[in-house]
């Protein structure tokens, strides 16, 4: 159950675009398409952005959209905005019947 | 509205045992999974447990299996984790969410701590 890999940190400036990556293997993310990404603010609880790969909850802006190729997960956060400064999670379903999160990508707004 | 509300989170010595209980409200209680997530101080999200709909199924991570159990209470809207065998590495902060694959509504989380 090794967690997936994202990078560290990533940023943008208001209004760009940005994307961050979220790297598996087939038995997690290659495997299925139960891929999901968090926002987290600090010392907040997480909120769902998106789901099955890139279904968007409702009330969870356009600006927010996901994407799989192979054994790689992306989030794409278009028009950044200052409120969009966080860390952000994936989570897939793996092959052992268990659910496992990436490591966290933080993002500045700046 | 959709509401989860952990409690039970303290601070127990290392090898002792602590019960979480998740309360939910605002949804048809039987027709979700239930996850705990936890999150060590400064750290990532971690996923701990899950438990079916029906309670029929439940899932753990390896870093607790064998020492954490899951149960629900349909009748009363109730998820708990039973931890035994407490380590300094739970501490966390645990969270309970509404779902498996896509958690869609989350507690505020109750926190643990182990240590002596």
């Amino acid at each position: 159950q090794s967690a997936l890999t994202q990078p560290a940190s990533v940023s943008g400036s208001p209004g760009q675009s940005i994307t961050i990556s979220c790297t598996g293997t087939s038995r997690d993310i290659g495997g299925y398409d139960y891929v999901s990404w968090y926002q987290q603010h600090p010392g907040k609880a997480p909120k769902l952005l998106i789901h099955d790969v890139s279904d968007r909850p409702s009330g969870v802006s356009w600006r927010f959209s996901g994407s799989k190729s192979d054994n790689t997960a992306s989030l794409t956060i278009s028009g950044l905005q200052a409120e969009d400064e966080a860390d952000y999670y994936c989570s897939s379903y793996t092959s052992s019947a268990t659910w496992v999160f990436g490591g966290g990508t933080k993002l500045s707004v700046l | 509205e959709v509401q989860l509300l952990e409690s039970g989170g303290d601070l127990v010595h290392p090898g002792g045992s602590l019960r979480l209980s998740c309360g939910a409200s605002g949804f048809t209680f039987n027709n979700y999974g239930v996850s705990w997530v936890r999150q060590a101080p400064g750290k990532g999200l971690e996923w701990v447990s899950a438990i079916s709909g029906s309670g029929g199924s439940m899932y753990f991570a390896d870093s607790v299996r064998g020492r954490f159990t899951i149960s629900r209470d349909n009748s009363n809207n109730m998820v708990y984790l039973q931890m035994n065998s407490l380590r300094a590495e739970d501490t966390a902060l645990y969270y309970c969410a509404r779902g498996t694959d896509a958690m869609d509504y989350w507690g505020q989380g109750t926190l643990v701590t182990v240590s002596s």
